[in-house]
Order: structure tokens, then C-alpha cells, then sequence
């Protein structure tokens, strides 16, 4: 186990609707990064957050909002979803934003489909 | 031109055979590599780090050819439990992975 986790692991959604994932991440990390991984592609990076900034984006629209808490856990916001939404959410998060990537450890992810 | 290109197969093997993945990157700065295993349906897991010198761990190899923005993965004796997605990785700033779209591996009985 990452000791990172997410929830909900799965969820559908209507289009045009709102959705929140979060996750929480290892003990000790203060960086979080999204990831979106449509069926059969690799996880796109959504954006980082360190220490409750974000910290670089990725190419999403500004309905994909996310936010990191004094704790370290996170959440990210999809506004008004589109079918193309329908993805697997990856929360990945480690020690510091210089740490070797050997330290990254991704959550289970959550599944999302938006009908 | 994408961050990261890979032949994404299928490889479809017979156990115990030797199998190569390559793929190619565009960001010349980039400084770490990795390959990454997932699982269908599962998230991703660091195979190995991916080393200017080559690296090998085991039955996997990797080599790193940063004049050509190359990076490969060598799995010998390949086992049933090998079948999976492989990620070629390069790792931006600020521990930000560039994820290509992997290669699937089958290997068969």
C-alpha cells in the first residue's frame, strides 16, 4: 500500500454536473499532483499543489479546480462535466517538489463516468 | 509533437522470451526517467528509475540515451505476471510526470 488514498473510487455523473475527488496523501508529503488517465492513454498531469498553492498546471480548463488543505490532503473540482470527462482520477504525492521520483506514490484512483 | 512517444503494442510473448520497449521524449531538460507498470484497471507503479549508465534490476533493464531522447526497457525470461501496460516517464520540473500512452505486454503460457 501508497498510503495514499482516494475516494470515491467510482462515481457516475450526468453532464453538466459538478464533482469533487479527494485524496489524501502519505504521511509526511506535502505535494500533491492530478492526474487525468483516459481509456487507453497515459495519466495526463491536471496541476500540483504544494503546501495549499498550486504549484504548475497541466492543459485543462479552468473548470478543472483543485485545492490542497493544511494537512496535505486534497481535492479536485470538475465544473460542468462532459462526456470526455470520463476518466480515471490519479492523486500521486510526495515529500517536497525536489524529492527524486522514486519518492511519487499514486493512490488507487477514482472512476469517474459522466453520462 | 507529443511529450512522449511509445509503441503502445500489443506485445503478445511467450514466456521466457526477451522483449524491448522504446520510446522517445521531446523536453531536452528533462532529468529524471522512469518506467512505470500498470495494471489493468489499477493505478501505476514504479518499475525502475532509468539511469544514464543503464541500469538493471534483475530481469529488467533500462538505458537511457539522452543525445537521441531515447529511453528503452529490457525484460528478460519473461513471466505470465509481466503482462501489463508499460510507461516510459520522464519526470518535468517540480516532480511533474510526462506519461506516454504505454505499451501493452501479454505474455503467453
Amino acid at each position: 500500500e501508497t498510503g495514499v488514498t482516494q475516494s470515491p473510487t467510482h462515481l457516475i455523473k450526468t453532464r453538466g454536473q459538478q464533482v469533487t475527488l479527494r485524496c489524501s496523501s502519505q504521511s509526511g508529503h506535502n505535494t500533491v499532483s492530478w492526474y487525468q488517465q483516459a481509456l487507453g492513454q497515459g495519466p495526463q498531469f491536471i496541476f500540483q499543489y504544494y503546501r495549499e498553492e498550486e504549484n504548475g498546471r497541466g492543459n485543462f480548463p479552468p473548470r478543472f479546480s483543485g485545492l490542497q488543505f493544511p494537512n496535505y490532503s486534497s481535492e479536485l473540482n470538475v465544473n460542468a462535466l462532459e462526456l470526455d470527462d470520463s476518466a480515471l482520477y490519479l492523486c500521486a504525492s510526495s515529500p517536497g517538489m525536489t524529492e527524486g521520483g522514486n519518492t511519487i506514490y499514486f493512490g488507487e484512483g477514482s472512476w469517474l463516468t459522466v453520462v | 509533437r507529443k511529450e512522449v512517444e511509445q509503441d503502445p503494442g500489443p506485445f503478445n510473448v511467450p514466456e521466457g522470451a526477451t522483449v524491448a520497449f522504446n520510446c522517445t521524449y521531446s523536453n531536452s531538460a528533462s532529468q529524471s526517467f522512469f518506467w512505470y507498470r500498470q495494471d489493468c484497471r489499477k493505478e501505476p507503479k514504479l518499475l525502475m528509475s532509468v539511469y544514464s549508465s543503464g541500469n538493471e534490476d534483475g530481469r529488467f533493464t533500462a538505458q537511457l540515451n539522452r543525445a537521441s531522447q531515447y529511453i528503452s526497457l529490457l525484460i528478460r525470461d519473461s513471466k505470465l505476471s509481466d503482462s501489463a501496460t508499460y510507461l516510459c516517464v520522464p519526470m518535468g520540473g517540480a516532480n511533474n510526470l510526462f506519461f506516454g500512452t504505454g505499451t501493452r505486454l501479454t505474455v503467453i503460457p
